[in-house]
């Protein structure tokens, strides 16, 4: 069985500024997926990053980033020069393989508030 | 690319009533769609896998007979939910995973509410 935990229920920042967002995963498989989603008050789900458990560099899109490290089954996304459009539940998922294939497995979700 | 429609968007229904959503992928073929449900400020849970053609696999704990789905084409999907009643309100996302690929993409959610 597949595991997401997202131990931060509410973070805060203030615009402009860098945060970090945590999870951690727990798989038996060797291949899967790993995921980031926004999701803003609209509720509509928003891909913000993904990385590949057999790629070693860390995925990065824009100011997003992520910090994935593969033995301590980490996989941190850094907001940088937060702006207030990242006000969102941002979501932690897990994509693996084997009979799980192409589900994905949810954290529990982190809401982030980013001030003026 | 890549978008997953869904109708109604909001729907209020009298308990004891049959409602049904439908999730469309507009613009790639989909042979599996997933539904999840999700409480406020909650995480999203499955409820249930469709793929194109065969029976929905069902997650545990979650009523089949209730929670009647169809994938009856490769960008319809449709959930119907039967005999509602009010802890059956929730804000139900569609997803739909495109031919061999392994990214699922979402719809904008449909809210219900039973009176």
């Amino acid at each position: 069985a597949q595991t997401v935990t997202q131990s931060q229920p509410e973070m805060s920042v203030q615009e402009a500024e860098t945060v970090t967002l945590s999870c951690t995963y727990d798989t038996s498989e060797s291949n899967y997926y790993l995921f980031w989603y926004k999701q803003p008050p609209s509720r509509q789900m928003i891909l913000v990053i993904r990385q590949e458990a057999y790629k070693q560099q860390n995925a990065t899109e824009n100011r997003f980033s992520v910090n994935f490290q593969k033995a301590a089954k980490s996989f941190s996304l850094k907001i940088s020069d937060s702006q207030l459009g990242d006000t969102a539940m941002y979501f932690c998922a897990l994509n693996a393989g084997g009979t799980s294939y192409g589900k994905l497995t949810f954290g529990q979700g982190t809401i982030l508030t980013v001030h003026p | 690319g890549a978008v997953v429609s869904q109708h109604p968007s909001r729907v209020i229904c009298k308990s004891g009533t049959s409602v049904k959503i439908e999730c469309r992928s507009l613009d790639f073929q989909a042979t599996t769609m997933f539904w999840y449900r999700q409480f406020p400020k909650k995480s999203l849970m499955l409820m249930a896998t469709s793929n194109e053609g065969s029976k929905a696999t069902y997650e545990q704990g979650v009523e089949k007979d209730k929670f009647l789905i169809n994938h009856a084409s490769l960008t319809l999907s449709t959930l119907t939910v039967t005999s509602a009643h009010p802890e059956d309100s929730s804000f139900y996302i569609c997803s739909a995973r495109e031919v061999a690929g392994d990214e699922q993409f979402f719809g904008p959610g449909t809210r219900l509410t039973v009176l």
